[in-house]
């Protein structure tokens, strides 16, 4: 078990360019979430997996967000035209089942728009 | 409209001694409460959780306390170590969603 893995660390991108980041969960996970964590603040929800279905959506994930998983195990998140408000870093979590057992995250994705 | 509150910041204390982090939450709805450290540049790590229908858990060093009827928690460590020091976020979780506070930054001092 190698945990959450998520790739790259660290992305550097021009505003206006197109970014996708990759998360790998824990195998037997089929539950996958992606948060954002702005400067000091806490995590916030942005999508949410069954398998390869997405239920759930925040409002926060505007028109140029989009995120897919498609065979139920891997999922890509990618930000279309890239704004200087999206620099933040990206959390990527999984689990087996929902409530106390927690939950497992990745190192994340640090994005900055310049 | 922030649903989980964590009003101190930060915190320091000395080793061996208590740390009591405390986080306030709005939603009626959040069945489960838990715990996260993060260090700088790493993920949040999962310490302890509670379900709503309890008032305590308690893992080791760490206890967690549920006080519904304040809307109010609190996560006890002792000892404290120089370990311990990192930013820890209280969360709600309602659904498929968890709701995270804006974290105390704990420091131990040796």
């Amino acid at each position: 078990d190698t945990g959450v893995s998520q790739d790259p660390r660290h992305k550097i991108t021009k505003r206006g360019q197109n970014v996708t980041f990759r998360c790998d969960p824990i195998s037997e996970h089929n539950r996958l979430y992606w948060y954002r964590q702005t400067l000091g603040q806490g995590p916030e929800f942005l999508t949410y997996f069954q398998n390869e279905a997405q239920l759930e959506k925040s409002r926060l994930l505007s028109d140029r967000f989009s995120a897919e998983r498609p065979k139920g195990s891997f999922s890509t998140l990618e930000i279309q035209r890239t704004e200087q408000g999206d620099s933040a870093m990206y959390l990527c979590a999984s689990s087996l089942v929902r409530g106390e057992s927690g939950y497992t995250f990745g190192s994340g994705t640090r994005l900055t728009v310049v | 409209d922030q649903q989980v509150k964590q009003n101190s910041p930060s915190l320091s204390v000395q080793e061996g001694r208590i740390s009591i982090l405390n986080c306030d939450y709005t939603n009626s709805m959040f069945d489960y409460f838990l715990w996260y450290k993060k260090y700088p540049a790493e993920g949040p790590t999962f310490l302890i959780s509670i379900s709503s229908i309890k008032d305590k858990n308690e893992d080791g060093r760490f206890t967690v306390f549920l006080n519904k009827s304040a809307k109010h928690l609190s996560l006890h460590i002792v000892p404290s170590q120089p370990g311990d020091s990192a930013v820890y976020f209280c969360v709600g979780n309602a659904g498929n969603m968890l709701t995270f506070g804006g974290g105390t930054r704990l420091m131990v001092k040796p």
